[in-house]
């Protein structure tokens, strides 16, 4: 158990509807980060938050969304759902910000939660 | 920008063989490499991680990797393989481009594992 826990596991719902996917991240790391699983994409980095704030985009579409609220968890929004967005969505979190090596909260390793599947019909 | 390649789509190891998944990479500066695993229907699961120091580093279920800097490479080895291992096996890279860690991950390997 990585500690990140995501909700829902499954999710499915219908072409151009909005979906929101929770991610609650491990006890004291402040980044979470999203990707996205496809099964012709690979691993697709979507977004990563920090303490609250955006801190990188990967290859997000402008119809998805995301924050990270005060107590860290965070959320993704979907919206206007097409076919080809049905795939795994996990949730990451880990350390802080890229310091130094050797200082606190620097080595970049992630802590996956275990994904919402989201179908879209 | 920094990347990992993973020059295999699947690998086929009978049990009780060791194996190996390949990983090279491109940085700029000092590389900070990681393997994960990912079994059906679950989320990825870190392994191993190479920061700096030995250049075998050993990781999670008797998983070890090779940092070469010469070649450029991080290659997932393991001396024995267990059917237990069939996964999806994915390299990354730190990447920490506008001051905030990320990483980078490789299209992954597909570990089969024949009894």
């Amino acid at each position: 158990d990585s500690g990140v826990t995501q909700t829902p596991k499954h999710l499915i719902t219908a072409t151009g509807q909005r979906v929101t996917l929770r991610c609650s991240p491990r006890s004291g790391d402040l980044s979470v980060y999203w990707y996205q699983q496809s099964l012709d994409q690979g691993l697709q980095f979507l977004i990563q938050y920090y303490n609250g704030e955006e801190r990188a985009k990967g290859n997000i579409l402008e119809r998805f969304s995301a924050q990270q609220f005060p107590d860290l968890h965070s959320e993704l929004n979907l919206s206007s759902l097409e076919l080809g967005d049905s795939a795994l969505y996990f949730c990451a979190s880990g350390d802080s910000t890229g310091r130094l090596p050797g200082t606190s909260g620097s080595l970049g390793e992630q802590f996956f939660g275990p994904g919402t599947r989201l179908t879209v019909l | 920008a920094q990347s990992v390649a993973q020059p295999e789509d699947q690998v086929n190891v009978a049990e009780g063989n060791p194996l190996t998944v390949k990983c090279t990479y491109s940085v700029s500066g000092n590389p900070y490499l990681f393997w994960y695993v990912q079994y059906p229907n679950r989320g990825l699961q870190f392994l191993l991680k190479y920061i700096t120091g030995d250049n075998l580093v050993k990781g999670s279920y008797g998983f070890e990797a090779e940092f070469n800097k010469s070649q450029t490479s991080f290659h997932l080895k393991k001396p024995s393989a267990l059917v237990s291992d069939s996964a999806l096996y994915f390299c990354a890279v730190r990447d920490i481009t506008g001051g905030y860690n990320k990483l980078i991950f490789g299209a992954g390997t597909r570990l089969a594992v024949h009894p």
